[in-house]
C-alpha cells in the first residue's frame, strides 16, 4: 500500500523483555518521528529523523529507548528491558520535505495505524 | 501544565447536532494549528489545519483560532454517524519538519443516529 506502514500491530511482553518495533514510511518522505501514545491521552513526541540522521531524541523517555534509520528509509524502534509504564501505542509518521513553502500541509503527518504494546 | 489542554469528554450528541470542540494552550509562539481524527485502532488523520487567527471552513467543518485568547475551535455541522471519532487539537511552532507537532489529549465524540 501508499500508506505508512509498521508491525507488529501487537505485541505483548513480559518486564523485561526487548522489543523491537519497524516503521515503513511513504516512499520518498525524508521525515520520519516516533510518538508514544498512552491510552485515554493524545500522541507524545518521541523522536525524529530526517533521512538517517536522527535530529531531535528529545522525547525518549530513558535510555532503554533507542532509535534508528540506518539507510534513511525503514526505521526500528527498539525498548530494553520493558517496564509496565512502556505500555502504549507507538505510532510512526512520516512527512514530505518540501521546505519554503508556505503551505502548511507541507508539515502535515502522515500516521501508520500503530504498534500496540502490552508490558505485562 | 501541558502546553495543550483539551477536554477528554467523552462527547456524545444526537445526529445532525452541532458540535463544538476545544483546545486552549500556554505557548504563544504556535503559529500553526490543525485537527486531527484518530478512528478507533487507527492511525491520525489530518482533518483542519489553520495560519495564525482566523476562521476557515471546509465542508460541514470549521476550524477557528483566537491567538490572543490562546483557544482553538472545530465545529462540526449536520453531525452524522461516521463523524464518531477521538478528535485531536495539534500546533506547531513552524513550518520545518524539526518544528515538532505538539497534541492535545483529545476528546472522544460519538454521534447517536
Amino acid at each position: 500500500g501508499a500508506g505508512v506502514s509498521q508491525s507488529p500491530r501487537y505485541k505483548v511482553a513480559k518486564r523485561g523483555q526487548d522489543v523491537a518495533l519497524r516503521c515503513d514510511p511513504i516512499s520518498g518522505h525524508v521525515s520520519l518521528f516516533w510518538y508514544q501514545q498512552a491510552l485515554g491521552q493524545g500522541p507524545e513526541f518521541l523522536t525524529y529523523f530526517q533521512n538517517e540522521a536522527q535530529l531531535d531524541k528529545s522525547g525518549l523517555p530513558s535510555d532503554r529507548f533507542f532509535a534508528e534509520r540506518p539507510e534513511g528509509s525503514v526505521s526500528t524502534l527498539k525498548i530494553q528491558r520493558t517496564q509496565q509504564e512502556d505500555s502504549a501505542v507507538y505510532l510512526c509518521a512520516s512527512s514530505p520535505r518540501r521546505e519554503g513553502l508556505a503551505d502548511p500541509r507541507t508539515g502535515e503527518l502522515f500516521f501508520g495505524e500503530g504498534s500496540r504494546l502490552t508490558v505485562l | 501544565q501541558k502546553e495543550v489542554e483539551q477536554d477528554p469528554g467523552p462527547l456524545s450528541v444526537p445526529e445532525g447536532a452541532i458540535v463544538s470542540l476545544n483546545c486552549t494552550y500556554s505557548n504563544s509562539a504556535f503559529q500553526y494549528f490543525m485537527w486531527y481524527r484518530q478512528y478507533s485502532r487507527k492511525g491520525p488523520e489530518l482533518l483542519m489545519y489553520t495560519y495564525s487567527s482566523g476562521n476557515k471552513e471546509d465542508g460541514r467543518f470549521t476550524a477557528q483560532v483566537d491567538k490572543s485568547s490562546k483557544y482553538i475551535s472545530l465545529f462540526i455541522r449536520d453531525s452524522q454517524p461516521s463523524d464518531s471519532a477521538t478528535y485531536l487539537c495539534a500546533m506547531r511552532r513552524g513550518l520545518s519538519s524539526a518544528s515538532k507537532i505538539i497534541f492535545g489529549s483529545g476528546t472522544r465524540l460519538s454521534i447517536r443516529p
